[in-house]
């Protein structure tokens, strides 16, 4: 069955990065975006940014510019989210999507990011 | 701030019917989709496009637009469907995506 299968969950410093990986199954990894979306605990659902799997063409929220970075690795089938300058803002469970643009129709369980000194 | 407005809370009787809006300029171009989320989950795309639901979600689920309003209606609401709901669409310049801020429903 078609499933996004995120990496556990991180804690790291403020000031550090963080990546966080999705590796899709039961469909072809180049034929779909892959958006990143985030949820802060008792918050909303906050749209981060995506990538298109096949050219490697993303496009990222304005308020993450400048320090995320969205890659991927088609032989495994694999994209990755990276988040820089990190601050107690950014703690959150970073969820995976696969985008029938704009439509985000298969999610990975989430992975918490914690930034705490 | 989010570019789509949502309803912070909205309640129903078990059986009725509920609507929720979401409302935003880029709504009188594009369409928005909506997603149901319960605690601890992750969320689920209900309803996309014009009015599309995806395989496993019951008819009961269906969507509308109306000048810069869309809205997600749920007939004969069942006590599975409490949950918060979430509206999404590409933002003014149709290249990047923005979410309202969510509705608790609550069925009564």
């Amino acid at each position: 069955q078609v499933q996004l299968v995120q990496s556990g969950a991180e804690v790291r410093k403020p000031g550090a990065s963080v990546k966080v990986s999705c590796r899709a199954s039961g469909y072809t990894f180049t034929s779909y975006d892959i958006n990143w979306v985030r949820q802060a605990t008792g918050q909303g659902l906050e749209w981060v940014g995506w990538m298109n799997p096949n050219s490697g063409h993303t496009g990222y929220a304005q308020k993450f510019q400048g320090r995320i970075t969205m890659t991927r690795k088609t032989s495994i089938s694999t994209a990755y989210m990276e988040l820089s300058s990190l601050g107690s803002e950014d703690t959150a469970v970073y969820y995976c999507t696969r985008a029938i643009w704009p439509n985000l129709d298969v999610w990975g369980k989430g992975t918490t990011v914690t930034v705490s000194s | 701030s989010s570019e789509l407005t949502q309803d912070p809370a909205v309640s129903v009787a078990l059986g009725q019917t509920v609507r929720i809006t979401c409302q935003g300029d880029s709504l009188r171009t594009y369409y928005a989709s909506w997603y149901q989320q319960k605690p601890g989950q992750a969320p689920v795309l209900v309803i996309y496009d014009k009015n599309s639901r995806p395989s496993g979600i019951p008819d009961r689920f269906s969507g509308s637009r109306s000048g810069n309003t869309a809205s997600l209606t749920i007939t004969g609401a069942q006590a599975e469907d409490e949950a918060d709901y979430y509206c999404n669409s590409r933002d003014s310049s149709g290249y990047l995506l923005v979410f309202g801020g969510g509705t608790k429903l609550t069925v009564l």
